[in-house]
């Protein structure tokens, strides 16, 4: 079966340090993976994503993730944090089932930037 | 904004009771999937639909049920409601049958007393 760990729930850092939320992943078949943001009291909104192709993707924002297919990782990073980066990070996978794609979300990470 | 539009904002009601909750995607969109998501279970996905039609199905309960009308909107129906159905549901729009971009609404936050 398909899973997907966000290790940490919750993660301080100060504003213009560098961050990076874990995403882990276990599935038997190819998948997809995704980062969205969800800001307070706001819908999920698209970081970045990973189809196929480069490995090293790039988002909205600042953000990057590498998919790293022998650790099953989709590690989501930032090398400079602001105060309005926070918010609840969720890494998605999905996969193909019968012809279908079905989606697992992880339980999230909070970033929380401090002053 | 997402471009996807969902009604209501907010909604309080009693055990037993049943409500309908709507979604309207993004204009061009195809897929509607819809996702509970409560401070115990995270983000679930619940159902997908594709252009009419019921395309998956993910931890949905017997007592919920969805359908995507000819004009694209869908509604999902929960009825008998308990109060542990109290949580946030989104919908989503994606342009086709996956694996792309879905873009999300701003939610309806739902109150079983």
């Amino acid at each position: 079966a398909q899973s997907v760990t966000q290790l940490d729930s919750q993660v301080p850092v100060f504003e213009e340090a560098p961050v990076e939320l874990r995403c882990n992943y276990s599935s038997s078949v190819s998948v997809y993976l995704f980062w969205y943001v969800q800001y307070p009291n706001q819908g999920l909104q698209l970081l970045l994503k990973y189809l196929s192709g480069s490995t090293l993707v790039k988002g909205i924002n600042g953000f990057e993730a590498e998919f790293n297919k022998s650790q099953t990782s989709f590690h989501l990073r930032k090398p400079s944090v602001h105060i309005s980066d926070t918010a609840e990070y969720f890494c998605a996978v999905t996969f193909t089932t019968s012809g279908t794609y079905k989606y697992i979300f992880g339980t999230g990470t909070r970033l929380k930037v401090l002053a | 904004d997402s471009g996807v539009t969902q009604t209501p904002k907010h909604l309080i009601t009693a055990t037993g009771q049943r409500v309908t909750l709507r979604c309207s995607p993004r204009s061009g969109d195809l897929s509607v999937y819809w996702y509970q998501q409560s401070l115990d279970q995270g983000l679930q996905f619940l159902i997908q639909y594709y252009n009419g039609e019921e395309r998956a199905k993910g931890n949905i309960l017997e007592r919920f049920s969805a359908q995507q009308f000819p004009d694209l909107h869908s509604e999902l129906n929960l009825s008998s409601l308990e109060l542990g159905d109290s949580a946030l549901y989104f919908c989503a729009s994606e342009g086709g049958r996956g694996p792309g971009t879905q873009y999300f609404g701003p939610g309806t936050r739902l109150l079983v007393l």
